[in-house]
């Protein structure tokens, strides 16, 4: 069974550009959530996506969005990048059955801002 | 508020020695605990998780976790640390909802293993 599947695993950027991140979940899975791990606020929760909709929003700017696909294949965007931006963005999938469920989490797409 | 609280950034440990590293949470109703490893340039590894029953639980590689509601504290234990364990480990709490996918994590804790 593949894992979670984030593209491209390396990233660099100028500011004010845009970036695109993809994340493939586990076949079966319809619950997506992205994370931003950067060295000085660890791991914060952005978003996460049920069934193409939006179900829980993190403390972030606008700047960041996402969606889901009917395949259940996520986005997540950021516009107007900014030097802060620079991080592991992560993706997780969980297939939301019960208690007996846990989020599995891709390898990270690695995000520099020049 | 909310939170979850890795007290130790970073802990050395020689190889051979046993290994606990400490969590504690604030919340008002039950939390569903985990511990996830992250080793370098890796995403993250669900190590063990505890949603109810028996406060002491058993992972993946040889680690336990034990779930003391009266300290709020979930501390991850191993008693032989091999030199493959060094990484940073994550505790994190999920609320009872019907989604799994907020997860707020605590700060992390390098683990380096010595010869």
């Amino acid at each position: 069974k593949a894992g979670v599947t984030q593209t491209p695993r390396y990233l660099i950027k100028t500011r004010g550009q845009q970036v695109t991140l993809s994340c493939s979940p586990i076949s079966g899975h319809r619950s997506v959530s992205w994370y931003q791990q950067t060295p000085g606020q660890g791991l914060q929760f952005l978003f996460e996506y049920f069934s193409e909709t939006q179900r829980n929003k993190g403390n972030f700017p606008g700047r960041f969005s996402g969606r889901q696909f009917s395949n259940s294949r996520s986005e997540m965007n950021v516009s107007t990048l900014e030097l802060g931006d620079s991080a592991l963005y992560l993706c997780a999938s969980s297939l939301l059955q019960g208690k007996n469920t846990e989020a599995f989490f891709g390898q990270g797409t690695r995000l520099t801002v020049v | 508020a909310q939170s979850v609280t890795q007290p130790d950034i970073h802990i050395t440990v020689s190889e051979g020695a046993s290994l606990e590293l400490r969590c504690n949470y604030s919340y008002g109703a039950t939390p569903y605990l985990f511990w996830y490893v992250q080793s370098p340039g890796q995403g993250l590894q669900l190590l063990l998780k505890y949603f109810s029953g028996d406060t002491l639980v058993q992972g993946i590689k040889g680690f336990e976790a034990e779930f003391k509601r009266s300290q709020s504290s979930f501390n991850l234990r191993k008693p032989s640390v091999h030199w493959s364990d060094a990484a940073e480990y994550f505790c994190a709490v999920a609320i009872l909802t019907d989604s799994w996918g907020k997860l707020q994590f605590g700060a992390g804790t390098q683990v380096v293993v010595t010869p």
